[in-house]
């Protein structure tokens, strides 16, 4: 059962566009919700992330916009250039209480920035 | 400041041997795991500790073991290699929920 649905799985937008990746989710327990940018062969870093008790947040040229009552997010890349190109995971997990609350990565978006 | 660093970065195993994955992390974090890569499928929970001398499994724990006798390390031991645990394996650390910390992963194929 896949808890974060992201889509879509590739993308290709030219420099200067507005690059939108989705992503749902189920479990209403989640109450972190991170985007981890990857380039190839390198391991995933965090991004950017939002808890629920804001509808955005905004780094730079990085947003993401949150819906509680549809249970989904988005992250828009502004400006999109060549180098943002890369491989993105959104992420969810719930409130830390235990310390045992896991990270359920969606499947992943492949960015393509075109000149 | 190393952060996360896993050994090695590539492998190539014949069916039904064995192997450590290394996974090491200088932040004194308590929360560590492994996840595997696959196309199209995302960053998968393998197994994972929430301190020294305690883990438990996550979502695709068959064929692999795991223990945590310190902070620092994590291994990761494939018991009898199998064509469909090829994959990239990445080790993440993290202190508390708001941010993971990745290593650079290690590619394995199986033959």
């Amino acid at each position: 059962q896949q808890q974060v649905k992201q889509s879509p799985q590739s993308l290709i937008v030219q420099k200067g566009g507005i690059s939108i990746i989705n992503c749902a989710y189920e479990n209403t327990a989640f109450d972190y919700f991170p985007w981890y940018q990857q380039f190839p062969g390198k391991g995933p870093a965090l991004l950017i992330a939002i808890r629920p008790d804001v509808s955005e947040k905004k780094e730079g040229r990085f947003t993401i916009s949150f819906n509680k009552s549809a249970k989904q997010f988005s992250l828009h890349i502004m400006d999109s250039q060549p180098g943002d190109s890369a491989t993105y995971f959104c992420a969810a997990s719930p409130v830390l209480r235990f310390g045992n609350e896991k990270l359920t990565f969606g499947t992943g978006t492949r960015l393509t920035i075109i000149p | 400041n190393a952060g996360v660093t896993q050994t090695p970065k590539f492998q190539v195993l014949k069916t039904g041997q064995s192997m450590t994955l290394q996974c090491a992390q200088d932040m004194n974090h308590e929360y560590m795991s492994w996840y595997r890569q696959d196309p199209g499928m995302g960053l998968r929970l393998i197994h994972y500790s929430v301190g020294a001398g305690i883990t438990d499994q996550g979502e695709v724990p068959n064929g692999y073991n795991v223990s945590r006798s310190t902070t620092e390390d994590f291994p990761l031991r494939l018991l009898s290699a199998a064509p469909s645990q090829t994959s990239v394996y990445f080790c993440a650390s993290r202190r508390t929920v708001t941010e993971a910390f990745f290593g650079q992963g290690t590619r394995l194929t199986v033959v």
